[in-house]
């Protein structure tokens, strides 16, 4: 079935770079696209960006000039990679496609 | 970028009860050509990832209970649970994904009381 996984640390550094992993099965990334969610703790949910089935990435404007999403079709992975963290990045960053989500990744950013 | 809005931000009912919660949007999510609303709804419990119940508006997702409807279109959305039962306490939030960036609306909290 239909599955995503969340992957990368829980504790980043600021002003450094986040880097995650989003390992799908269940489907081919050139049939279908992945985004990018995060929730902040206690807060609502904030979409980041895509990586479209046709390798065209889209991302949240406030976010454009630090993020960058990228995937290898071979291993059904999509990359997300963050630069210039603080503190309210602190998150987790959910995968998901379409209705199926991954389980998340706690990420906090803290020196 | 479209932005959604969604009221109340918190209710508290009693299981059984009927409850209503509203989603707007700052443009039309209808899409001309095929006459279908690109909103969605989503149930998220606490310490869970958001599911998604209801997508195009009005359609259940496979296995959602038909006590939660969708309804409304262009610009002006309604999630209603027809009687509330005790495992609905969650966050409900819409999304529309007429255009990116794809936006949520912050979110109605339901309690039972």
């Amino acid at each position: 079935q239909v599955q995503l996984k969340e992957s990368g640390p829980g504790l980043v550094q600021p002003s450094q770079t986040l880097s995650l992993t989003c390992t799908v099965s269940g489907f081919s990334l050139m049939d279908y696209s992945v985004h990018w969610v995060r929730q902040p703790p206690g807060k609502g949910l904030e979409w980041m960006g895509r990586m479209k089935y046709d390798g065209d990435t889209y991302y949240n404007s406030a976010l454009k000039s630090r993020l960058s999403i990228s995937r290898d079709t071979s291993k059904s992975q999509v990359f997300l990679k963050m630069n210039s963290l603080q503190t309210e990045d602190t998150a987790i960053y959910y995968c998901t496609r379409g209705g199926v989500w991954g389980q998340g990744v706690m990420v906090t950013v803290s020196s | 970028d479209i932005v959604m809005t969604q009221t109340p931000s918190s209710q508290a009912v009693s299981a059984g009860e009927k409850v209503t919660m509203s989603c707007k949007s700052s443009q039309s999510l209808l899409y001309s050509e095929n006459k279908k609303n690109y909103l969605a709804w989503y149930q998220q419990k606490p310490g869970q990832s958001p599911k998604l119940l209801i997508s195009w508006a009005s359609t259940r997702e496979s296995g959602v209970p038909d006590r939660f409807i969708g309804s409304g279109s262009g610009t002006d959305f309604t999630l209603t649970i027809s009687s509330v039962q005790a495992e609905d306490l969650a966050v409900y939030y819409c999304e529309q994904y007429y255009d990116t960036p794809f936006t949520f609306g912050s979110g109605t909290k339901l309690e039972i009381k």
